[in-house]
């Protein structure tokens, strides 16, 4: 079946550290990758997205490329600040609107000043 | 910005009760759609909801479930004999119209259902 698997969190980084969120998806077909943020009492927004191999989305100083060979999606931003803190989903769909969303378990990320 | 909202921020209820979450998706979109959140558990599809029909569920949306478009902007979900294990976060999304090259989703700020 399709999943999506995140490092467990939480992160906990001081401001201007560089983050890396791991997340690897096992899927039939080809997915299109999202990773989405949800700060506290908000729901969840779309970040950033690619929808074929190779491709980088970004967003906000965060970055992500979809590596079929490795079937991975890592989100990375090379200096996190503290209103970067909040809940990380990578998710997984198929182009077909309607089709649902498969997430990952979330990676909770705390910094500091 | 439009955006999902939804109604009400947090329910409780007492086990076997009925409940009905509400939801006003944005206004041109097409595709609906139901998630839930378990505390500490991974975000899971429920149901999408499409020209008046379901058009894909999961194993969750069992038949104590049904979702139902009963004006031209709301979307609700009804629980009709709520259990300990329905205490979730859920989240109702919408979908713009047409063959999306991505089908992005857009999401409401959640329903914390609480079952006593």
């Amino acid at each position: 079946g399709n999943s999506v698997t995140q490092m467990e969190g939480p992160v906990t980084l001081s401001e201007e550290a560089f983050l890396t969120i791991n997340c690897t998806y096992t899927a039939t077909g080809y997915p299109s990758l999202f990773w989405y943020v949800q700060y506290p009492g908000e729901g969840l927004q779309l970040l950033l997205k690619a929808t074929k191999a190779d491709d980088k989305g970004s967003n906000k100083g965060f970055e992500a490329t979809y590596r079929k060979e490795t079937t991975s999606f890592h989100l990375e931003k090379g200096s996190v600040q503290v209103s970067d803190s909040a809940v990380y989903f990578c998710a997984l769909t198929f182009n077909q609107a309607g089709t649902a969303l498969i997430f990952g378990k979330g990676t909770t990320l705390s910094v500091s000043s | 910005e439009p955006e999902v909202t939804q109604t009400p921020s947090h329910q409780v209820t007492q086990m076997g009760q009925e409940v009905i979450l509400r939801c006003v998706p944005i206004s041109n979109h097409l595709y609906f759609y139901w998630y839930r959140q378990i505390l500490g558990q991974k975000v899971e599809f429920l149901v999408s909801f499409y020209n008046n029909e379901i058009s894909e569920k999961s194993e969750i949306f069992d038949d104590q479930f049904s979702v139902e478009r009963p004006d031209g902007s709301n979307f609700t979900l009804k629980i009709r004999s709520t259990k300990l294990e329905d205490s979730a976060m859920y989240f109702c999304a919408s979908s713009p119209p047409g063959l999306s090259s991505y089908n992005e989703q857009f999401f409401g700020p959640g329903t914390r259902l609480t079952v006593l």
